[in-house]
């Protein structure tokens, strides 16, 4: 079955830098992947769509500057959190669709538990 | 707009028994996808089992089994035989066939097994 890789796991930085964090799909294309966040015990918070070759579409609220999204190619989707501050520690998911299946099933990667100190 | 919620923060069932986790979804379409996914204390999302709208018969996978309700837009998950693997939190999941790929999530049940 399809399968989303997320890279990488955890990661600890200071306030004030970036973090990049990769998405690939590993044995299909994706046009589109999808960027979310969870709080603690929360659902899940659509950031935003990926699209191959063109400009994410961010959900409202979420700050473009700051959680830059790049989908370079038919296998790959960063989300770099800029000058990252305390309060963007979060879960953060990427999740894909096999659209060449035909099939309307969201695989997910593992997330990526970010810490701001 | 499309809305998923999940009524039960938290349920708990004994091993072996069956539990039943609710989801209600509001929506205008008639052609739509629900979807349970699943996520352990490892935070992988797993889809445990999805459901076409055009589809009368209640989708079933193994211990896991739904009752789709259209018309009084109901989709509950049924886990029968719990087993402590089966501990997680559980996303009842929507997505309308048509429009793009935007999947809305409910706000999630806590799932615990008790041995």
């Amino acid at each position: 079955g399809a399968v989303v890789s997320q890279h990488p796991s955890r990661v600890i930085c200071k306030s004030g830098t970036s973090v990049k964090i990769e998405c690939r799909s590993l044995d299909f294309q994706a046009t589109t992947m999808f960027w979310y966040r969870q709080f603690p015990k929360q659902s899940l918070m659509l950031m935003a769509t990926s699209n191959e070759g063109s400009k994410a579409t961010y959900e409202q609220g979420v700050e473009k500057d700051k959680f830059l999204i790049n989908h370079a190619s038919l296998t790959l989707s960063t989300l770099t959190v800029t000058s990252a501050h305390p309060e963007d520690s979060s879960f953060y998911i990427c999740s894909a669709r096999d659209q060449s299946s035909g099939a309307n099933v969201l695989t997910f990667g593992a997330g990526s538990r970010l810490t701001v100190l | 707009a499309q809305t998923v919620t999940q009524s039960q923060p938290e349920m708990s069932v004994q091993e072996a028994e069956t539990v039943t986790l609710s989801c209600t979804y509001d929506t205008s379409e008639s052609d739509y996808y629900l979807f349970w996914y699943k996520q352990p204390p490892s935070r992988q999302m797993i889809l445990v089992i999805r459901q076409e709208a055009y589809k009368q018969q209640n989708a079933t996978e193994n211990r896991f089994s739904v009752n789709f309700q259209k018309a009084a837009k109901s989709f509950s998950l049924k886990i029968s035989d719990s087993q402590l693997g089966d501990a997680a939190m559980y996303f009842c999941a929507y997505k309308f066939s048509n429009t793009g790929n935007q999947f809305y999530f409910g706000t999630g049940t806590s799932l615990t097994v008790i041995p």
